[in-house]
């Protein structure tokens, strides 16, 4: 089976920066994506890993760690816009992208 | 708007009732998905298309739950003879077939604004 790890809350002061963990166990991987979700709207896509290392867009910058199985996701210059849900969401062949159950983050002033 | 589209949005039932979802992917998209999301949780999958194959179906979808897409283009998701526990956002998603195995394009799927049943 493939199964993903995140934790379920995070708190960061607006302006601050967080770090959201996620590990996965998944056979055949190919990568790691994540989405954010707005309470009431769909998941949207925020970023692709497929190799070792750190990818930046703006603000997010997603990691992914192949040998540990571990990825996070790195939001900087915190704005209570960004107060959503987070998912990671494994990649492995063919099969169907698999999501973690989300991490709520709250952006408080 | 070119994204993924959805109808209906909002959709109350009474159990027993038969409901009926409709999905437009974006149109040079060959994969189609469905899933499913109940508050607090993930997206989990339900079953997916590449053109107007089904590929995959979830042990989730019991044989109360039917898909299509006939013609390869948009998709329809129906379940029968509702029950409580259907009470869920249904979601669809579309993506490119991976040319390349591990790249972006082949695996970033694109989802719509979700469908939200209600069964009383």
């Amino acid at each position: 089976g493939q199964s993903l790890e995140q934790p379920s809350e995070v708190t960061a002061v607006e302006g601050a920066i967080v770090q959201i963990n996620c590990t996965y166990q998944t056979s055949g991987f190919y990568g790691l994506s994540w989405y954010q979700q707005h309470d009431g709207g769909a998941p949207t896509f925020l970023s692709y890993n497929a190799l070792d290392g750190l990818e930046e867009t703006g603000r997010f910058s997603s990691f992914l760690s192949r040998s540990d199985s571990y990825g996070y996701l790195l939001l900087q210059e915190l704005q209570m816009k960004d107060s959503a849900s987070y998912f990671c969401a494994a990649s492995s062949g063919n099969t169907p992208l698999v999501f973690g159950k989300g991490t709520r983050l709250s952006v408080i002033a | 708007d070119t994204g993924v589209s959805q109808d209906p949005r909002h959709k109350i039932t009474k159990r027993g009732q038969n409901v009926t979802f409709r999905c437009d992917p974006i149109s040079e998209h060959n994969r189609l998905y469905w899933y499913r999301q109940t508050l607090g949780q993930g997206p989990e999958f339900l079953t997916y298309f590449q053109n107007e194959a089904q590929l995959e179906k979830s042990r989730l979808l019991s044989d109360r739950f039917s898909a299509e897409r006939p013609k390869g283009s948009f998709s329809t998701l129906e379940i029968q003879r509702t029950e409580q526990g259907d009470s869920a956002m249904y979601l669809c998603a579309s993506g490119l077939g991976a040319l390349e195995a591990r790249s972006s394009s082949g695996n970033t799927i694109y989802f719509g604004e979700g469908s939200w049943l209600t069964v009383v």
